[in-house]
């Protein structure tokens, strides 16, 4: 069956920090990769998205980047957080052709400080 | 515009009452899929139900039906016979255009659905 790990679960990072978030799914080849973030109360804003290796699309210019250096690994990084860069970041997959099936992961809540 | 409107910020339901969440979208595509997704204070995001925009039927998945009123493009949530442990935000969604490719789910804002005992 297929798996989706995120991690860390939890960050506290200072303003100005470098951030490196990971995704990683099992149990399947080629899927779409997504990261969203959600600011508290609020709903899901997609940031990047992945239909492949190193084909990285970005929804919203800001802060953030993405990277996807292997088939099912995807990466959110920042080179310097920046205290919006605060709320909690979901990564999710779905199967290429499938019309349903995003699966997400447990989410990184992260803490600018 | 607004894609997906989710217009209840919180809702309070009884125990063993059945509770409406609304939804409506906004798309020019013939071909697009609706999804509700359960978020409980855990933060996880689980997938409750899906309905494309050619079907027929309305979905249903064991205590949750969806509403589909495509002439209105509305999306409602029907949870039946509510439970303690269904306390949680729901989140509607949307898929834009065929299932072939990387299409992003579109998130409305969300419900906050309290069940009281």
């Amino acid at each position: 069956s297929q798996t989706i790990h995120q991690w860390p679960a939890t960050l506290v990072q200072p303003v100005g920090s470098p951030l490196s978030l990971e995704c990683t799914v099992e149990g399947t080849s080629n899927p779409n990769l997504y990261w969203y973030r959600q600011a508290a109360g609020r709903g899901l804003q997609l940031l990047f998205y992945s239909i492949g290796i190193d084909q990285i699309s970005s929804e919203v210019p800001q802060n953030l980047s993405a990277s996807r250096p292997q088939d099912r690994q995807f990466i959110l990084s920042s080179k310097k957080l920046l205290l919006s860069d605060s709320g909690f970041y979901l990564c999710a997959w779905s199967a290429a052709g499938m019309s349903r099936g995003y699966t997400f992961g447990s989410g990184t809540r992260l803490t600018v400080v | 515009a607004q894609k997906i409107t989710q217009t209840q910020p919180g809702m309070f339901v009884q125990e063993k009452e059945a509770v409406t969440l609304d939804c409506t979208y906004d798309t020019s595509d013939q071909s697009y899929g609706l999804f509700w997704y359960k978020q409980p204070s855990s933060g996880e995001m689980i997938f409750l139900i899906y309905q494309g925009s050619y079907d027929e039927q309305n979905a249903t998945e064991g205590r949750y039906s969806l509403n589909f009123q495509k002439a209105r493009k509305s999306a409602n949530l029907v949870i039946s016979a509510s439970q303690l442990g269904d306390s949680a935000m729901y989140f509607c969604a949307m898929r834009e255009g065929s299932s072939g490719s990387a299409r992003q789910l579109t998130f409305g804002s969300g419900t906050q659905l309290t069940v009281l005992p």
